[in-house]
């Protein structure tokens, strides 16, 4: 069965320090998902990963996916408070259905 | 213009009543999802159609059951509601299946007293 881990499950940081979230997973995949949650909101997807090395970046973020260590990464840097939110990782099993890493909760303070 | 939209938004009921959740897309996506996310933000799947058929049915009590009347619409109707069924249910949907971004809709907010 596939488990999902991430940590840490929260994280307060200060404004303009550098950061990263871990993604474990258990058995081989190649497509790992990361999205983001506002309180009270739905997910917004943040990033697709479909391959051994691929990396992917937006503004102050950057994902990784390591399948042979089955591991990925989502790296902040110079965290704004803009960026307060819960990150969810979810790794695709078979047949897309999605297993979700349990969430980190950043908190950025100025 | 909400590309997955769901109603209602909040749902508080009684114990044993029997309420339904409705999902719409209009992304021209294949495969629609359920998925519960429990108090403490845990998320899982429940349900996955593709093109009406029924091709993911996790470990979920029978009394939900979800129906698909054509591929843009996916709802869940849940029967003799329960107190540990208290949480957000979120549609997605996807273009096609493996490796496609899953778009997820605003929630459900389900409350039972």
């Amino acid at each position: 069965e596939l488990k999902v881990e991430q940590n840490p499950l929260f994280l307060s940081m200060q404004e303009g320090k550098n950061y990263t979230i871990y993604c474990n997973y258990s058995t081989t995949s190649d497509r790992l998902y990361w999205y983001r949650q506002d309180p009270g909101k739905s997910l917004e997807s943040l990033f697709v990963l479909l391959s051994n090395g691929a990396v992917k970046q937006e503004g102050r973020l950057m994902a990784s996916l390591d399948t042979k260590a089955r591991l990925s990464t989502l790296h902040i840097t110079a965290a704004v408070h803009d960026l307060s939110a819960t990150y969810f990782c979810a790794v695709d099993g078979y047949g897309n259905k999605l297993v979700f890493g349990a969430g980190t909760i950043l908190r950025v303070k100025s | 213009d909400t590309a997955v939209s769901q109603t209602p938004k909040y749902l508080v009921t009684q114990m044993g009543n029997d309420k339904s959740i409705k999902c719409e897309q209009n992304l021209g996506h294949d495969t629609m999802y359920w998925y519960k996310q429990d108090s403490k933000k845990f998320l899982k799947i429940m349900f996955s159609y593709n093109n009406k058929e029924l091709i993911i049915n996790e470990t979920v009590p029978n009394r939900f059951s979800p129906k698909s009347p054509d591929k843009a619409h996916l709802n869940l109707h849940i029967n003799s509601l329960e107190l540990g069924d208290s949480a957000v249910y979120f549609c997605a949907s996807s273009l096609t299946g493996a490796g496609e971004t899953q778009y997820f809709g605003p929630g459900t907010r389900l409350l039972v007293l």
